[in-house]
């Protein structure tokens, strides 16, 4: 099956900074979703793109299909941004596939 | 539009015992999905239903488990004999049938077995 695969795992910031999550995956998809999982546990969708790029606020994405990578980019963040980013892609018109996510916390 | 939701939010149950969960999609929704999150990893698909039909098992779906989607809209997710191994988080979540890789989930319910 598709693999996917996040980076960095862990990220630590002072709050005001910027930053950017990379997802790789290894094989074609159809769509594309990063979700931000709270601290009690819902995820929350931040973007659906399957490629391209889409800004909402300070949070945007951007997905090149071609090269199987997407990248989550979160600038001037806050404290509330902590939590788990997960990267899921859907090949077959039917699961996601997730992957092991990048824990972020920002510090303030 | 109330979102996905999921009951009962947390259970604790000794081993051996059955539990249920169930899950209330989003009401156009015709796809239904199951998933499992352990701790310190991404949620693992199980299953998942259009409309009233269950379409595809995970191998994760062990004959200990069995899921239902009676009428088409929600669904509850039957563990019998739990073992410890089961504990987790349990996602539920729904997706529109022409945009199926946009699915929204549920809070979730986290089972402790013990």
């Amino acid at each position: 099956g598709i693999q996917v695969e996040q980076s960095p795992p862990d990220l630590i910031l002072q709050e005001g900074a910027n930053s950017t999550l990379r997802c790789n995956f290894s094989d074609s998809v159809n769509n594309l979703q990063w979700f931000h999982q709270n601290p009690w546990g819902q995820l929350i969708n931040l973007f659906y793109i399957p490629s391209g790029t889409k800004q909402n606020g300070r949070l945007s994405a951007t997905t090149v299909a071609t090269e199987r990578y997407s990248l989550l980019y979160i600038s001037s963040s806050q404290t509330t941004d902590s939590g788990v980013y997960f990267c899921a892609v859907e090949t077959s018109g039917s699961r996601l596939t997730f992957g092991e996510g990048t824990q972020l916390t920002v510090n303030p | 539009d109330t979102g996905v939701s999921q009951n009962p939010r947390h259970k604790i149950t000794k081993r051996g015992q059955n539990v249920t969960f169930r899950c209330d999609p989003i009401s156009e929704h015709n796809r239904l999905y199951w998933y499992r999150q352990t701790l310190g990893q991404g949620p693992e698909f199980l299953t998942y239903f259009q409309n009233e039909a269950q379409l595809e098992k995970s191998r994760l779906l062990s004959d200990r488990f069995s899921a239902e989607r009676p009428k088409g809209s929600f669904s509850t997710l039957e563990i019998q004999r739990t073992e410890q191994g089961d504990s987790a988080m349990y996602l539920c979540a729904s997706s529109p049938l022409m945009r199926t890789g946009r699915a929204f989930f549920g809070q979730g319910t986290r089972l402790t077995v013990v």
